[in-house]
């Protein structure tokens, strides 16, 4: 199974911050990537897919980078309504995988 | 839009049985495929396999080989989720997502969830 390790865990920013969440996978998987949003008691929503391709309706400021083995999901300039947890997904092999999630609190 | 309406919470006791449903709506069910996909209490995702809406074809994650059976229903444009011999470490949210497909795939939308609490 493929590993898929985000940093950091959690963070504290401020509104307005630039925030970075990567995520690594234990061998390359090309672009197939995915990134999530979930809110405490919610479903989660997709933001990104292919790594790089925004989902329809989710606002500019989200962006999804990398290739192979480095991703990154950048909030240009975070917003009371991004405090959440993100997850990053693969869809390069079976079975799909997760990673733990980094959670994006409120300095 | 697509849409993904899940049946409500169930309480059963260790060793029982779940069924959960997924009626899916907005869409061409046939076209997209159904994941579900886990989450424990203050735990993260774990996709759980996945059922073809046109044929039924499945593809269960090892760990849940032999004790979950995914299903569809096509005249009801319903997906269902079955577990058995359930423990305690079963209680979790259990979503449906569907797959949507570019390059590669995805899960969009999601359903609400059903939380389902195993205890004695």
């Amino acid at each position: 199974d493929i590993q898929l390790t985000q940093s950091p865990s959690s963070l504290s920013a401020s509104v307005g911050d630039r925030v970075t969440i990567t995520c690594r996978p234990s061998q390359s998987i090309t672009t197939y990537l995915n990134w999530y949003q979930q809110k405490p008691g919610k479903a989660p929503k997709l933001l990104v897919f292919d790594a790089s391709s925004l989902q329809s309706g989710v606002p500019s400021r989200f962006s999804g980078s990398g290739s192979g083995t480095d991703f990154t999901l950048t909030i240009s300039s975070l917003q009371p309504e991004d405090f959440a947890t993100y997850y990053c997904q693969q869809s390069f092999s079976s079975p799909r995988t997760f990673g733990q999630g980094t959670k994006v609190e409120i300095k | 839009q697509a849409q993904l309406v899940q049946s409500g919470a169930e309480v059963k006791k260790p060793g029982a049985s779940v069924k959960v449903s997924c009626k899916a709506t907005g869409y061409t069910f046939s076209t997209y495929g159904l994941s579900w996909v886990r989450q424990a209490p203050g735990q993260g995702l774990e996709w759980m396999g996945w059922v073809s809406g046109s044929n039924g074809d499945t593809n269960y994650a090892q760990k849940f080989q032999g004790r979950v059976n995914m299903t569809r229903d096509t005249s009801t444009t319903t997906a269902y989720l079955e577990l058995r011999s359930l423990t305690s470490d079963d209680t979790a949210v259990y979503y449906c997502a569907r797959n949507d497909y570019g390059d590669s795939d995805w899960f969009d939308p999601w359903g609400q969830g059903t939380l389902v609490i195993v205890s004695s």
